[in-house]
């Protein structure tokens, strides 16, 4: 059964620090996603992206993020100069045309120290 | 504003069971509404959708019952098993882009 991957599963890096999280959407898939999820709370929507450009934005993806599909397969989050506030686990999503369902990989922690 | 609630933070039931678990909304403008499990260290799995236009829809052991009236949408599972046990998110997408998740039940099912 085809699946997002998110790599790394876990990344732990100093504040300040750029991260880079990486994503494999399901091959056939046009919508891309990246959710984050602060332990114990809700599934918070950061981005999606449509015909290599950002679609919708939520306020928390402010300057310090950036998303990226390098080549055809790849989907990235960059997190420039990363905060205390940013260690949650990321999620990627993707889903096909005509579809309402987004399949989510299963997530890279990010632990910010 | 827009937002989509759960009433219960947590829900147990014995196994066998039926489960109900509720959520709230208040945009009226959704295009569907979703329901997503999502089981400890893992990313949020579908289950089921409803269209806006639609009260109730059916799926393997789950029925999703949307009451635009109110603004209230229920997950019902039946016999519920241990492998149900989950935090249960319901979202709503409007257009393309984005799903907005409630706050999450979480479902403990007794044996």
């Amino acid at each position: 059964e085809p699946e997002v991957t998110q790599t790394p599963s876990h990344q732990v890096t100093q504040m300040g620090q750029e991260v880079i999280l990486h994503c494999v959407p399901i091959s056939n898939h046009l919508y891309f996603y990246w959710y984050r999820q602060i332990l114990g709370q809700k599934v918070e929507f950061l981005v999606s992206f449509y015909n290599n450009e950002i679609s919708e934005k939520s306020e928390i993806f402010d300057d310090q993020f950036s998303v990226e599909r390098p080549d055809g397969s790849n989907f990235t989050l960059k997190i420039r100069s990363t905060k205390l506030e940013d260690s949650a686990m990321y999620f990627c999503a993707s889903r096909a045309t005509g579809s309402s369902e987004a399949f989510f990989g299963q997530g890279t922690r990010l632990t910010v120290v | 504003g827009e937002s989509v609630g759960l009433h219960l933070p947590t829900l147990s039931v014995q196994e066998g069971d039926n489960s109900i678990i509720n959520c709230a909304y208040s945009n009226s403008a959704s295009d569907y509404f979703i329901w997503y499990k999502q089981e400890s260290g893992k990313g949020p799995q579908f289950i089921i959708d409803i269209r806006s236009n639609m009260d109730k829809r059916q799926g393997q052991r789950v029925t999703v019952l949307l009451n635009k009236t109110v603004k209230h949408l229920s997950l019902q599972i039946a016999a519920t098993q241990p492998g149900d046990s989950a935090v249960y998110f319901c979202a709503e997408n409007r257009g393309t882009y984005k799903y907005i998740f409630g706050t999450g039940t979480r479902l403990k099912v007794l044996a």
